[in-house]
């Protein structure tokens, strides 16, 4: 089975820019999460997705974050604009009956 | 809201030596506990789960204990091995939701 995919694995950008993250999850996992892990802390969820729609998104900056799961699959998460302290690591999971399964994630760096 | 503290945050052992993880939660009302392995640069791979109703989990030389009444888990490593040099992070589920409140980790170095 293969497991959830995530790219890139490291972005470099400066502050102000852009930034998107893609995420495809294990087939058939109908719940898909978006975590922020800055350096010495654990995972903080983002944004909870169930099928195509958002479970829970009170955590998510939305000033500046941005996600969607179109057709319920693949996943994006966006920052637009960037600012120094976004510099973790995004880590990109899936369930179908609540076990979580975590992909390798995708550092990044705001210089 | 749950607070999940982990500590201590950093370890290191010579091999062979046992290994002791804690970690404490404040809101005894969870659905499960699960312990993680994250490697640098990797993402995180779920080692033991233990359910609400469960003293214990076992696998192979890993063992969990869990004291929900006094918010408590520990995670043991028997004789340790280079190999498990990683950064091991707890996380609790409530009973009314699939989210995870995570602990900062501890990173565990094994010296050879």
């Amino acid at each position: 089975e293969a497991g959830v995919a995530q790219s890139p694995r490291y972005k470099i950008i400066e502050k102000r820019q852009s930034v998107a993250f893609w995420c495809n999850p294990i087939s058939g996992h109908a719940t898909l999460y978006w975590y922020q892990q800055i350096l010495g802390q654990g995972p903080k969820l983002l944004i909870q997705f169930q099928n195509n729609g958002v479970v829970d998104d009170s955590q998510l900056p939305k000033d500046r974050f941005s996600a969607e799961r179109l057709k319920g699959v693949d996943s994006t998460l966006k920052i637009q604009p960037a600012k120094l302290e976004d510099s973790a690591v995004y880590l990109c999971a899936s369930s179908l009956k609540g076990d979580q399964y975590f992909g390798p994630g995708t550092r990044l760096l705001v210089l | 809201k749950q607070e999940v503290t982990q500590i201590p945050a950093a370890l290191s052992v010579p091999e062979g030596e046992n290994l002791v993880l804690n970690c404490s939660f404040t809101d005894s009302a969870i659905y499960n506990l699960q312990w993680f392995r994250q490697d640098p640069g990797k993402g995180l791979t779920s080692l033991l789960l233990i359910q609400s109703s469960q003293r214990e989990q076992t696998s192979g030389r890993l063992n969990a204990s869990l004291d929900k009444s006094s918010g408590r888990s520990t995670l043991y490593i028997a004789a340790s091995q280079p190999g498990d040099s990683a950064t091991y992070l707890c996380a609790v589920r409530p009973w009314d939701d699939y989210k995870l409140s995570f602990g900062a980790g501890t990173t565990v170095t094994v010296r050879a």
